[in-house]
């Protein structure tokens, strides 16, 4: 059975403390791994989309990576505007586009 | 702002009702999907359309059905409604090969 799982289920840091988020997955041929923002009461804000192991995307403070069973999400001194839920999703090889979601880690940058 | 709108925005109803959540995809976009989330099944997959047609299911209750219109647009209708349905309902949209999903903002659904 597909699966996703993230760790930890919450961080907290110190604003300028780097870290980094996990986000295993298990599925029968990748097609895509996705990480998501979620802040509360709002809908989930795409962020990367990683196609294969060794693939790595920047976008100001975040960096994902991905290997052939994780990838990571790397905060680089972190703000407290970075504070949100973070979504992993992987899709499954197939001729849908349903994107199967972790439960997510919750991260709190402190100033 | 995704460019993905949903209506309304809250919806407070009472067991046994129906109700009828709507999406408008980004201008362009094929594919409209639908998910449910709750506190402890976090988001999940409930139904694909793509140019009208149905494309994928997932765990989507018997109680519930949706369509894509010839707009594009979708509506995803729950009925004989249970306390347990309550949750945050999004619509997302893509389109092309790379399936990057973009959501809206929700409907936060109460079922009194």
């Amino acid at each position: 059975e597909d699966q996703v799982t993230q760790s930890p289920e919450a961080l907290r840091l110190q604003e300028g403390e780097s870290s980094s988020l996990n986000c295993s997955y298990t599925v029968s041929g990748l097609r895509g791994l996705f990480w998501y923002r979620q802040d509360p009461g709002k809908g989930p804000e795409f962020l990367f989309t990683l196609y294969s192991a060794g693939e790595e995307k920047e976008k100001e403070r975040l960096k994902a990576t991905l290997t052939k069973k994780e990838s990571f999400l790397h905060i680089t001194a972190p703000k407290p505007e970075d504070s949100a839920t973070y979504l992993c999703a992987v899709q499954a090889s197939g001729n849908t586009g349903k994107l199967i979601f972790g439960q997510g880690t919750t991260l709190q940058v402190k100033p | 702002d995704s460019g993905v709108t949903q209506t309304p925005k809250h919806l407070i109803t009472a067991t046994g009702q129906r109700v009828t959540l709507r999406c408008s995809p980004r201008s362009g976009d094929l594919s409209v999907y639908w998910y449910q989330q709750s506190l402890d099944q976090g988001l999940q997959f409930l139904i694909q359309y793509y140019n009208g047609e149905e494309r994928a299911k997932g765990n989507i209750l018997e109680r519930f059905s949706a369509q894509q219109f010839p707009d594009l647009h979708s509506e995803l209708n729950l009925s004989s409604l249970e306390l347990g349905d309550s949750a945050l309902y999004f619509c997302a949209s893509s389109v092309g090969r790379k399936n990057e999903q973009y959501f809206g903002p929700g409907t936060r659904l109460t079922v009194t």
